[in-house]
């Protein structure tokens, strides 16, 4: 079936370090990519999104390109801050349907 | 701004009571769906509707129900609360004008303990 595997947190880093968090996918068609990121105590929210291959989405210095060879998109941010500590959550939905499938999210945490 | 609201954000249940999660959408989005968040599994989809009345499974819809009465209202259900439903549950939205790149709106959860 289709499904989202994430890399296995907590990614600890110092403040203004490179990030890379690892999203690849299995899915029998075309889907559309997604980032949600989770701050503490709140709800999931909408980061960035790619619908078709080769796309980049991008949002508050974070980016991600749809890779279909290697069935990717791996979230990147060039210099990470405190405020970027979060839970990060892949994920995938397939053409006509209204089902998000989600990994299984990757802690990140900012240290000063 | 979208706002999603979950009545409970805590709540504390003993085995084999009834509980009820509310949910409550004001974006007149036709889509409502209600997902658990447990550590290391993400979220899995419990239930989703896509109209007054009308529900469909997830992908873990064993020992719950939902209900759609409105529009803006979609409601959880345990009928006997278990233990391994101890979790947090998580409430969406979404316009169903865009099916494929539609962004999900999240409440901000309900965590549950069933003692």
């Amino acid at each position: 079936g289709n499904s989202v595997t994430q890399m296995e947190g907590p990614v600890t880093l110092s403040e203004e370090a490179f990030l890379t968090i690892n999203c690849t996918y299995t899915a029998t068609g075309y889907p559309s990519l997604f980032w949600y990121v989770q701050y503490p105590g709140e709800g999931l929210q909408l980061l960035l999104k790619a619908t078709k291959a080769d796309d980049k989405g991008s949002n508050k210095g974070f980016e991600a390109t749809y890779r279909k060879e290697t069935t990717s998109f791996h979230l990147e941010k060039g210099s990470v801050q405190v405020s970027d500590s979060a839970v990060y959550f892949c994920a995938l939905r397939m053409d006509s349907s209204y089902k998000l499938i989600f990994g299984s999210g990757t802690r990140l945490l900012v240290r000063p | 701004d979208v706002k999603v609201t979950q009545s409970s954000r805590y709540l504390v249940k003993r085995t084999g009571e009834k509980v009820f999660l509310e949910c409550v959408q004001d974006m007149d989005h036709e889509n409502m769906f209600w997902y658990r968040q447990d550590p290391g599994l993400g979220l899995r989809l419990i239930y989703f509707s896509y109209d007054v009345k009308m529900k469909e499974k997830g992908d873990i819809p064993e020992g719950y129900s939902v209900s759609r009465e409105k529009k803006e209202r979609f409601s959880l259900i345990l009928e006997s609360a278990s233990t391994n439903q101890t979790s947090m549950y998580l409430c969406a939205s979404m316009w169903a004008g865009e099916v494929n790149t539609g962004e999900l709106f999240f409440g901000e959860g309900s965590r549950l303990t069933v003692l």
